[in-house]
């Protein structure tokens, strides 16, 4: 859905445990879905995508699930490690453009 | 491979300036794709163009905001008449081809404009 609000939500987890970040979507005409990971001053970086005919995938240390039945996605990072410590977003295919989520800020401890 | 350049990375200008903003595509890749980051918030998508063609221009302003993508050089994002609240990080992004299932956007580092 459309990014809204000032406050992003905040993830704390400690190095080495596993993280799961939540997004919901509002289309369910979308068929494709991806997750950005930005971190300070920098551009996406794009993690893994999942099209909606599959409901999991997965890539080095992390996976994504889809649950299209209640507009769910959600990103699983495993291993969780300091490098990890960024804004998330997930983005859902809308025609040419992507639609990003507000985003949820990971903090990892040491 | 170089991947999606922007420049400049940081711009100041007063109000009723004009702002360009140039985004080189990842080699390979024929479209662009402009959006708009507010602080703490998601990105927005503002405009989507091929060589010499604009696709989709559904997110940007009617006034002030325009984008080109000729056939030589890269891609520019002009805002006119600059305004307080057009200061944000502008990103570019370019994929291969333009299925918004089959084909990845993937970003440069962004110009952060600010309006004095």
């Amino acid at each position: 859905g459309e990014s809204v609000g000032l406050h992003l939500p905040t993830l704390s987890v400690q190095e080495g445990d596993n993280s799961i970040i939540n997004c919901a979507y509002s289309n369910s005409a979308s068929d494709y879905f991806i997750w950005y990971k930005q971190e300070s001053g920098k551009g996406p970086q794009f993690i893994i995508d999942i099209r909606s005919n599959m409901d999991k995938r997965q890539g080095q240390r992390v996976t994504v699930l889809l649950n299209k039945t209640v507009k769910h996605l959600s990103l699983q990072i495993a291993a969780t490690q300091p490098g990890d410590s960024a804004v998330y977003f997930c983005a859902e295919g809308d025609g040419n453009k992507l639609v990003f989520g507000a985003g949820t800020i990971l903090r990892v401890k040491s | 491979n170089a991947g999606v350049m922007q420049n400049p990375r940081h711009l100041v200008r007063r109000r009723g300036q004009e702002a360009r903003l140039r985004c080189s595509p990842m080699k390979g890749h024929s479209h662009v794709y402009w959006y708009r980051q507010l602080p703490e918030e998601g990105l927005k998508f503002m405009v989507y163009l091929q060589k010499e063609n604009i696709i989709d221009e559904s997110g940007m302003p009617k006034e002030r905001f325009s984008a080109e993508f000729p056939k030589e050089g890269p891609s520019i994002l002009r805002i006119q008449q600059v305004v307080r609240g057009d200061s944000a990080a502008y990103f570019c992004a370019s994929s291969p081809g333009s299925a918004i299932s089959r084909e990845t956007q993937y970003f440069g580092p962004g110009t952060r404009l600010l309006v004095l």
